[in-house]
């Protein structure tokens, strides 16, 4: 079974550009988080989605956006780029089940190798 | 103050030793509690994860949870060189929807010397 997937692996761009970021989960997942990665801050989450739509967020600015698409992969994009987004940007797919009677519980999140991202 | 605490190291011990990497956390609300360990150039991959307060064990890891202390430990036996990577605690509460948003330590970067 494949593992999820993340392109580019590196990139390299300049304060002001914009960048955008895709992940392939794994066959069957249906929901998708991204996290950010730098030696200060450690692993922040940034977004999940889920079928189309996100339900769930981080504390990022509005710079930081992404979307689903209906196979389930996911883009982030990053506009007006700063020095400080310089960081490892890691995609992670998970099963995930709706409307779970008696409560819910916990599916093991499967990350990618991450986007190596430099703003130069 | 972070949410959750975790000492980054780095770690250095000998071949065959018990290594203890700890977590404290301030948000009781987290339900579930995990250990990711991570190699240089990899993404993170999940070692264990336990439910509420108790122990938990797979081969030569045990992960423990206090919740009423607020405070998660991983023990790693007969530590191997191949074990050297960054362990990362990470915890989660899960809404019956299964939406979850884990929040991570800092990261203990861990060397094992042959």
């Amino acid at each position: 079974k494949a593992g999820v997937t993340q392109t580019p692996r590196y990139l390299i761009k300049t304060r002001g550009q914009q960048v955008t970021l895709s992940c392939s989960p794994i066959s069957g997942h249906r929901s998708v988080s991204w996290y950010q990665q730098t030696p200060g801050q450690g692993l922040q989450f940034l977004f999940e989605y889920f079928s189309e739509t996100q339900r769930n967020k981080g504390n990022f600015p509005g710079r930081f956006s992404g979307r689903q698409f209906s196979n389930s992969r996911s883009e982030m994009n990053v506009s007006t780029l700063e020095l400080g987004d310089s960081a490892l940007y890691l995609c992670a797919s998970t099963r995930t089940a709706l409307g779970l009677a008696g409560g819910s519980r916990y599916n093991e999140q499967f990350f990618g190798p991450g986007t190596r991202l430099t703003v130069l | 103050q972070k949410e959750v605490e975790q000492d980054p190291g780095p770690l250095s011990v000998p071949e065959g030793a018990i290594v203890s990497l700890n977590c404290t956390y301030s948000n009781s609300a987290f339900q579930y509690f995990m250990w990711y360990r991570q190699y240089s150039r990899k993404g993170p991959e999940l070692l264990m994860y336990t439910y509420s307060s108790g122990n938990k064990e797979d081969g030569r890891f045990t992960a423990q949870v206090d919740k009423s202390s607020k405070y998660i430990s991983l023990f790693i036996r007969d530590s191997q060189p191949s074990d050297s990577a960054t362990y990362l605690c990470a915890m989660t509460t899960v809404t019956v929807q299964g939406a979850q948003k884990l929040v991570f330590g800092q990261g203990t970067r861990l060397t094992i010397n042959p």
